[in-house]
């Protein structure tokens, strides 16, 4: 079954207390990976796409990387304003249904 | 441009109404995608249309749920006699081709009581 899990659920840093964000994945086919930032309220705004394993992505202070199981979201000396709940998702193979799957997302919490 | 828009933003209806919920895509994006969010929960894939192709409607939880889309615009999604479990944000996406990012509009809040 094709399935997205997210950890921790939650995560409170410091300001300046680096950290990752985990997306583990089972898909039959791995089309492309994507990583959201939602903030309350609001609708998900897009960050990155990884499409093969080995792939990293970079955007201020966030990097993104993946393996053909899991994705990482590593946040560099967060600042409070990276406070939100980020989301992965990812997309199927055409052959395997074009579907999109996403996870239930890390909820994080950066303390001045 | 803009980006996309949903409305209303908060819709509250009694049960066993009928609620229709709507979704202004990003001009020029071909596909466009409903989600349902419950609280506290991650996002529920529920409908999808590619150009003119026929939608994907596999993520529909009943057959009180249907959606239409007028060309590569504007998308309603309509609920049939409402139900308190349809409580959720509604979320539209668009996106310029099937393989691309999506775009999220900032959702329809449904409450039923």
């Amino acid at each position: 079954e094709d399935q997205v899990t997210q950890s921790p659920e939650a995560l409170r840093l410091q300001e300046g207390e680096s950290s990752s964000l985990n997306c583990s994945y089972t898909v039959s086919g791995l089309r492309g990976l994507f990583w959201y930032r939602q903030d309350p309220g609001k609708g998900p705004e897009f960050l990155f796409t990884l499409y093969s394993a080995g792939e990293e992505k970079e955007k201020e202070r966030l990097k993104a990387t993946l393996t053909k199981k899991e994705s990482f979201l590593h946040i560099t000396a967060p600042k409070p304003e990276d406070s939100a709940t980020y989301l992965c998702a990812v997309q199927t193979t055409p052959n395997t249904g074009n579907q999109f799957y996403f996870g239930t997302g890390t909820s994080l919490t950066v303390i001045p | 441009g803009a980006g996309v828009s949903q409305s209303p933003s908060n819709k509250v209806t009694e049960k066993g109404k009928d609620v229709e919920l709507r979704c202004d895509p990003i001009s020029g994006h071909t596909a466009l995608y409903w989600y349902r969010q419950r609280l506290g929960q991650g996002l529920e894939f529920l409908i999808y249309f590619q150009g003119n192709s026929a939608p994907d409607k596999s993520g529909l939880p009943s057959d009180r749920f249907s959606a239409e889309r007028t060309g590569e615009s504007v998308s309603t999604l309509t609920i049939q006699r409402t139900q308190q479990e349809d409580s959720a944000v509604y979320l539209c996406a668009s996106s310029s081709d099937t393989y691309n990012e999506q775009f999220f509009g900032p959702g329809t809040r449904l409450t039923v009581l």
